[in-house]
């Protein structure tokens, strides 16, 4: 089964400065894709970034980018000139490519706190 | 165009009582996929179900619970006798067709007291 880990439970950040949250996953499959999610203090859960693994190419969403290193198995995303406006738990994701492919599997979760 | 919307948003419910959850897909979705959040734990997958067919149940309890979505309505995620562990946020998703771009409601958050 695959499986989806955030070692980080919470992370801070300053004002306009830079935070990187990590995610490793484990698959045995070779195409597949991987999600960043945001969920704030709202709990509407926002997808913030799409991957798929067989595109070698960083995903990139304005200031939110990944460093996705599929030997590795790890997934990190980068949140640059960060806002108040980003504070959330921040949820990685994985789903498998083919029949299955609807069937996402979430992290546990970090909670990332800006500072003014 | 409205997202997904889910009511109630809060639930209540004493123990050995019915609750029941609504989804409304956004327009033109006919694909809606159910998770539930234990606290501080991530989403974990139910069912996912297209108008009046389950496509796949493997997450979801076997017992007490059960989930449908008619051709005309809501999606219903129906959980019978509830227990103190079915204490959760409980989300809906939807999507156009078979895959994982799927848009979420907020959630509705299911107290067991």
């Amino acid at each position: 089964a695959q499986t989806v880990t955030q070692s980080q439970p919470e992370m801070s950040v300053q004002e306009a400065e830079t935070v990187t949250l990590s995610c490793t996953y484990d698959t045995s499959e070779s195409d597949y894709y991987l999600f960043w999610y945001k969920q704030p203090p709202s709990r509407q859960m926002i997808l913030v970034i799409r991957q798929e693994a067989y595109k070698q190419q960083n995903a990139t969403e304005n200031r939110f980018s990944v460093n996705f290193q599929k030997a590795a198995k790890s997934f990190s995303l980068k949140i640059s000139d960060s806002q108040l406006g980003d504070a959330a738990m921040y949820f990685c994701a994985y789903s498998p490519s083919g029949g299955s492919n609807y069937k996402l599997t979430f992290g546990k979760g970090t909670l990332l706190t800006v500072n003014p | 165009n409205a997202g997904v919307m889910q009511n109630p948003r809060h639930l209540v419910r004493r123990r050995g009582q019915e609750a029941r959850l609504r989804c409304s897909p956004m327009k033109g979705h006919s694909h809606v996929y159910w998770y539930r959040q234990l606290p501080e734990e991530g989403l974990k997958f139910m069912v996912y179900l297209q108008k009046e067919n389950i496509i796949d149940e493997s997450g979801m309890p076997k017992e007490r619970f059960s989930a449908e979505f008619p051709k005309e309505g809501p999606s219903i995620l129906r959980i019978q006798q509830v227990v103190r562990g079915d204490s959760a946020a409980y989300f809906c998703a939807s999507s156009p067709n078979r895959r994982n771009e799927q848009f979420f409601g907020p959630g509705t958050r299911l107290t067991v007291l």
